[in-house]
């Protein structure tokens, strides 16, 4: 069974940083480029970043250049978003994604708030 | 960055009849390497996104065959064709003709009458 289950979210101050992780079973995780996709509440879809299966290329969305870096672990079979200067438009539910294969997790809840 | 603009944003259908969304991109989504990225997703209620539609009009695996894709270039439409109580959510259609900057539309919300 295909496994996408992300962690790390919570509330933090605006400023602060977050490292989300996504945990992924079931397929050949190193063949697929990943990607973070977030959802504000009430809101839609916006695509975060994206990320090659060897890492080697990164895209990110303009709102978070410079501030939010993806990677992964091919050894791990993980996927990673490491926030940085949190602001309070970064709340949302984060999702990871294998969007070449509509893989998706749950999502987590990134609440940036004082 | 690709803006896309879907119409309309909210539909209410009764089952069994058709139901039609449209989508518009800024630029054209045709690659030179022939393909158009332009893709479909129906978000359920307290769910993640599932595809439905990629490259335009070819049906995602398992997705019932009531639901087709069609357009070119800057304009493209999702029908369905008997819409069911299964088909509620809402609605996105999405660009990735570049690996940075893949947008979506704002999303259709549909709902049974």
């Amino acid at each position: 069974e295909v496994q996408l289950v992300e962690s790390g979210g919570g509330l933090v101050q605006p400023g602060g940083s977050l490292r989300l992780s996504c945990a992924a079973s079931g397929f050949t995780f190193s063949s697929y480029w990943m990607s973070w996709v977030r959802q504000a509440p009430g809101k839609g879809l916006e695509w975060v970043a994206n990320i090659k299966q060897d890492g080697s290329e990164k895209y990110y969305v303009d709102s978070v250049k410079g501030r939010f870096t993806i990677s992964r672990d091919n050894a791990k079979n993980s996927l990673y978003l490491q926030m940085n200067s949190l602001r309070a438009e970064d709340t949302a539910v984060y999702y990871c994604a294998s969007m070449a294969i509509d893989y998706w997790g749950q999502g987590t809840l990134v609440t940036v708030s004082s | 960055d690709i803006v896309m603009t879907q119409t309309p944003l909210s539909l209410s259908v009764t089952p069994g009849q058709p139901a039609s969304i449209s989508c518009k991109s800024s630029q054209s989504l045709l690659h030179s390497d022939g393909k158009t990225y332009l893709y479909w997703y129906l978000q359920k209620p307290g769910q993640p996104p599932q595809l439905l539609i990629y490259e335009v009009s070819n049906r995602f695996s398992g997705v019932p065959d009531r639901f087709s894709g069609s357009g070119s270039g800057t304009d493209f439409t999702l029908k369905i064709s008997r819409v069911e109580a299964e088909d509620v959510g809402v609605y996105y259609c999405m660009q990735s003709i570049q690996l940075g900057g893949w947008t979506f539309g704002q999303g259709t919300k549909v709902e049974i009458k």
